[in-house]
């Protein structure tokens, strides 16, 4: 399958910091990315859906400002926390499609996650 | 009403035994229905995927999906520790939204 990185795996900031984190998808054009946050044993919550070259599509009750989404190329998608408090601290993990390619039956490739750890 | 409901579990079953994973969905114009396993700690990573009525098999794992109940499930044979995880069901309508479930969390005692 096609593979997704994300960058940092892993990162500790303090409160009121800035964090960004990238997601690659890299043998393969996503045209569609996204990005979701999972809490200690709890599902998957879709934040946000960004297509390449578009505004994001943000989820009901996640904040736009707050989450900085930016697609800016076809492999290149960016999930900026500002101004992060310990509650931002979760996984999140990032998915890229190409729906372009074969209809609607096409599989979200998933990113390993980056950690977020606010102090 | 939930788009996609799963059992959270824990569900146990004894190494080699079949568990059995299902899942309902709310929306009777959704096309695919995914299976994805999630170890603690990691992404989810994807087992199969089905969109027509009846049994995917694809090694020990086995999708089954019937529209007129709105129901997916996903059968494990010959369950091995290994397979312990959360196994999260995911349904798509038109174009690109996802749906996920939940998750069922699955312990294999050996």
């Amino acid at each position: 399958g096609a593979v997704v990185s994300q960058h940092p795996s892993r990162v500790i900031c303090k409160s009121g910091t800035s964090v960004k984190i990238e997601c690659r998808s890299l043998d393969f054009q996503a045209t569609t990315m996204f990005w979701y946050r999972q809490f200690p044993k709890q599902s998957l919550m879709l934040m946000a859906t960004s297509n390449e070259g578009s505004k994001a599509t943000y989820e009901q009750g996640v904040e736009k400002d707050k989450f900085l989404i930016n697609h800016a190329s076809l492999t290149l998608s960016t999930l900026t926390v500002t101004s992060a408090h310990p509650e931002d601290s979760s996984f999140y993990i990032c998915s890229a499609s190409d729906f372009g390619l074969a209809g609607p039956y096409n599989e979200q490739f998933f990113g390993p996650g980056t950690r977020l750890t606010v102090l | 009403q939930k788009e996609v409901e799963q059992n959270s579990g824990p569900l146990s079953v004894p190494e080699g035994a079949i568990a059995s994973l299902n899942c309902t969905y709310s929306d009777r114009g959704s096309q695919s229905f995914f299976w994805y396993r999630q170890y603690s700690g990691k992404s989810p990573e994807l087992i199969m995927f089905i969109y027509s009525n009846g049994d995917k098999e694809d090694g020990r794992f086995t999708a089954q999906l019937n529209k007129a109940s709105q129901y997916v499930s996903l059968l494990i044979r010959d369950s091995q520790p290994s397979d312990s995880a959360t196994y999260l069901c995911a349904v798509t309508r038109t174009g690109n939204q996802f749906y996920f479930g939940t998750g069922t969390s699955l312990t294999v005692i050996p």
